[in-house]
């Protein structure tokens, strides 16, 4: 167990749609991190958020966004999905100390998009 | 462009050792070599790091170069649970976010 948690685990939904994934990080980890991993690929970095600010963007769409709560959860918010949305999602998080420290990851929510 | 490269895929036989290669000829001198694994149906799950010096721990050990430029992760006696993909992580770019390899498919034959 990472200590990561990501909600839902499966998200069905249809084109056009808007769907919000949510991050729980470990205790003490200030930054938060959100990947997409499509089909058989490698992990694309998508935006980090390090104590409620964003830190870094990847390449993410327009059409996505993200936020880090007071709390430290921090949500990801996909609108007017497509088909090549559909993807696993990971959301990681990292104690303070730059990016050398280890990234922990959750277990993802799959996205699919009929 | 910085770049972190690893072969697609490697095969190996149980409990034997396994020496997984990663090139990243454009570490900075102060960023950690970083490997992962992402087993079937999960997320990566963090293995080893580390800076100069070989490093020890209870999943593997990380032999770096003496340039930086290349590594590699040891598992020393592969069993089954040990396939999945590892990913090598060769510094950081302009960001500051990890450079990811496009990972390393470990087939354990049995």
């Amino acid at each position: 167990d990472s200590g990561v948690t990501q909600t839902p685990k499966h998200l069905i939904t249809a084109t056009g749609q808007r769907v919000t994934l949510r991050c729980s990080p470990r205790s003490g980890d200030l930054s938060v991190y959100w990947y997409q991993q499509s089909l058989d690929q490698g992990l694309q970095f998508l935006i980090q958020y390090y104590n409620g600010e964003e830190r870094a963007k990847g390449n993410i769409l327009e059409r996505f966004s993200a936020q880090q709560f007071p709390d430290l959860h921090s949500e990801l918010n996909l609108s007017s999905l497509e088909l090549g949305d559909s993807a696993l999602y990971f959301c990681a998080s990292s104690p303070p100390g730059g990016p050398n420290q280890p990234q922990h990851f959750g277990d993802g929510t799959r996205l699919s998009i009929l | 462009d910085a770049k972190t490269t690893q072969p697609n895929s490697m095969e190996s036989n149980e409990e034997e050792p396994v020496h997984l290669p990663c090139n990243h000829s454009t570490i900075s001198g102060t960023d950690y070599i970083h490997w992962y694994r992402q087993l079937p149906s999960q997320g990566p799950e963090y293995v080893i790091h580390g800076l100069t010096s070989n490093v020890n721990n209870r999943m593997a050990s990380l032999a770096i170069a003496e340039d930086r430029k290349s590594s590699t992760l040891i598992l020393h006696r592969a069993t089954l649970r040990d396939a999945a993909v590892y990913y090598c992580i060769g510094g950081v770019d302009s960001n500051y976010q990890l450079i990811w390899g496009a990972g390393t498919k470990l087939i354990i034959k049995p």
